[in-house]
């Protein structure tokens, strides 16, 4: 399967925990994209890289989330001290630079904050 | 006015139907929209890119009016596997950071 992965697709934590998700873009794409989408609403932007920049992240919804793409490849998106508002599903996509930005989504991670 | 407005319906047609979706967005500047199927509880997928000049794909066919800031989706003959959320996407504080609308729901019944 060479389209973009997320990992894991499911997370359940208690409130003040910290989480971690992981997305593997498809290979040859050098943009990244985080999103998070709750029940009744599109996808919400969030942040998103190329190769291994940062370019955006003033959507991050607060401090407690960050972002990082150390190696232009894989990205990883970590909630500290979660909260029950934190539950959504955390959405990952890649595109390709110049390729009208056409942006293809991963399976995403499903957050529950008990 | 929100960045990207869509009736969230849901739609009830029967099979065979045409249907149509309409989507405002608020940022003249916009360059790039497109139109994203989300199936329940799936992630969303492109159902096609919209241009200026209309496009068509199969049953489907995507119009952007800029003067009217709107952009249509038309489904014609329905099928039930169309049963889906629209999602509405336009590019609005730049050409990289996509802002969706909350999505028209289509159910197609027999």
């Amino acid at each position: 399967d060479t389209g973009v992965s997320q990992d894991p697709r499911h997370k359940i934590t208690k409130r003040g925990q910290n989480v971690t998700f992981r997305c593997d873009p498809i290979s040859e794409h050098n943009r990244l994209y985080w999103y998070r989408q709750t029940l009744g609403q599109g996808p919400e932007f969030l942040t998103y890289f190329q190769n291994e920049a940062q370019l955006e992240k003033s959507r991050l919804l607060s401090d407690r989330f960050s972002a990082e793409r150390p190696k232009g490849s894989f990205s990883t998106l970590e909630i500290q001290r979660t909260e029950q508002g934190d539950s959504a599903m955390y959405l990952c996509a890649s595109s390709l630079f110049g390729d009208r930005e056409t942006q293809y989504f991963g399976p995403g991670t499903r957050l529950l904050v008990l | 006015r929100k960045e990207v407005e869509q009736d969230p319906g849901p739609f009830n047609v029967p099979e065979g139907a045409t249907v149509a979706f309409n989507c405002t967005y608020s940022n003249s500047a916009s360059q790039s929209f497109f139109w994203y199927r989300q199936d329940c509880r799936k992630e969303p997928k492109l159902l096609m890119s919209v241009y200026s000049s209309g496009n068509e794909d199969g049953r489907f066919t995507a119009q952007l009016n800029r003067a009217s800031q709107y952009i249509s989706l038309l489904i014609r003959d329905s099928k039930l596997s169309d049963s889906a959320t629209y999602l509405c996407v336009v590019n609005t504080r730049g050409y990289s950071t996509l802002t969706f609308g909350k999505g028209t729901m289509l159910l197609v019944s027999p």
